[in-house]
């Protein structure tokens, strides 16, 4: 079974200027999960979707943050403009649902603003 | 608000030692805690899951209790090796949740042959 895919792996860019990641989960999936892990602490949910539908957003800084689920498969997180601070590692997760929540993990996306 | 610690941040162990790594949470209303382990430059694997009504779980080497009256969770891996070197994150499951994950910042740990 294929795993969580993610790209890019690697993004190094200036503030201000804007970026994009894609996640595609595992097949059947249909819970989405996007988180942002700074160097040194935990991964902390940005987003979470069911189906193609959000359900959780609340830690999402939507002034610069966008993210959407079409066709409630593959998966985009936008950042723009971005700034120093969201240097991080952007992690996809999926499960199959909400009650069968045993999350899997992309191998990740690592973001520097320089 | 829920808050997840992990004691110690980093630790070291020679090889064949056994490994007991600890997770504790604020709020002892949880739904179900996870076990993963990170890899450098690496995503998350899950190790185990525990819900809220089970104890422990055990999976090879690896053994996880839930205490959700005390708000804590242990990790055991028998016989470390270096391939277990790795840092290990405790997550939880909040029941007010749609299926989000308050993590711990991990433990990093070194197994020296």
């Amino acid at each position: 079974e294929a795993g969580v895919a993610q790209s890019p792996r690697y993004k190094i860019i200036e503030k201000r200027q804007s970026v994009a990641f894609w996640c595609n989960p595992i097949s059947g999936h249909a819970t989405l999960y996007w988180y942002q892990q700074i160097l040194g602490q935990g991964p902390k949910l940005l987003i979470q979707f069911q189906n193609n539908g959000v359900v959780d957003d609340s830690q999402l800084p939507k002034d610069r943050f966008s993210a959407e689920r079409l066709k409630g498969v593959d998966s985009t997180l936008k950042i723009q403009p971005a700034k120093l601070e969201d240097s991080a590692v952007y992690l996809c997760a999926s499960s199959l649902g909400t009650d069968f929540n045993e999350q899997f993990f992309g191998p990740g996306t690592r973001l520097t603003v320089l | 608000k829920q808050e997840v610690t992990q004691i110690p941040a980093a630790l070291s162990v020679p090889e064949g030692e056994n490994l007991v790594l600890n997770c504790s949470f604020t709020d002892s209303a949880i739904y179900n805690l996870q076990w993963f382990r990170q890899d450098p430059g690496k995503g998350l694997t899950s190790l185990l899951l525990i819900q809220s009504s089970q104890r422990e779980q055990t999976s090879g080497r690896l053994n996880a209790s839930l205490d959700k009256s005390s708000g804590r969770s242990t990790l055991y891996i028998a016989a470390s090796q270096p391939g277990d070197s790795a840092t290990y994150l405790c997550a939880v499951r909040p029941p007010d949740s749609w299926g989000k994950l308050q993590f711990g910042a991990g433990t990093q740990v070194v197994v020296t042959p």
